[in-house]
């Protein structure tokens, strides 16, 4: 069965230091993609990006940045020169390749970020 | 961009009462899912809906639960007899073709049942 684990619940930053957030996901299957997703306080799901099991190749869009290792089994994010704007909770999920698309979340990461 | 279109925003109910929760996907998608988010917690897979069937269900979508698609473009939840317990936040959720199309979330109907 597969599993998101993010085991940081709540992280808290000063305005213009780096954070990254961990995830760590189980899965049985060769094919498979990975999410991140932000909920901002006004409770939307926001799409970060989505990651397919074949592309280790790390993302960098803007000061978001991605680090996928199947070694580890790890995707984590990274935010640079965070702002208060990037207060939020940040999910994690995994979709595998077989059945019909169904996402499974980890439990989120709070990022609170402070003037 | 299209977005996934949800109704109403909030909802408040009596406990026992039937809601029916409602979802416009973007029009040339054929993947559709409800995902629940209770206070605090993590977001959780209910059921997917293809080819006016449903292809696949959590163990929290119960009898209580049903899904429907009943004019070709909305998509609805109906929790029959709602308890306590179902105050969640519901996301509707629709996709192109499966998971590698990415899904595309609507903004959510929060369900507080007294």
């Amino acid at each position: 069965a597969q599993k998101v684990t993010q085991a940081q619940t709540e992280i808290s930053v000063v305005e213009k230091e780096d954070v990254t957030l961990d995830c760590v996901y189980e899965t049985r299957d060769t094919t498979y993609y990975l999410f991140w997703y932000k909920q901002p306080p006004s409770g939307e799901l926001v799409f970060l990006i989505r990651r397919n099991s074949f592309d280790e190749q790390n993302e960098i869009s803007g000061r978001y940045s991605w680090n996928f290792q199947k070694s580890t089994s790890s995707f984590n994010f990274t935010i640079t020169a965070s702002q208060v704007v990037d207060s939020a909770v940040y999910f994690c999920a995994l979709s595998e390749h077989s059945g019909y698309s169904t996402l499974t979340f980890g439990k989120g990461t709070m990022l609170l970020v402070s003037p | 961009e299209p977005e996934v279109t949800q109704t109403p925003s909030h909802q408040v109910t009596q406990m026992g009462q039937e809601v029916i929760l409602r979802c416009v996907p973007i029009s040339n998608h054929l993947y559709f899912y409800w995902y629940r988010q209770i206070l605090g917690q993590k977001v959780e897979f209910l059921v997917s809906f293809y080819n006016n069937e449903i292809s696949e269900k959590s163990e929290i979508f119960d009898d209580q639960f049903s899904v429907e698609r009943p004019d070709g473009s909305n998509f609805t939840l109906k929790i029959r007899s709602t308890k306590l317990e179902d105050s969640a936040m519901y996301f509707c959720a629709s996709s192109v073709g499966g998971q590698s199309y990415g899904y595309t979330f609507g903004s959510g109907t929060r369900l507080t049942v007294v």
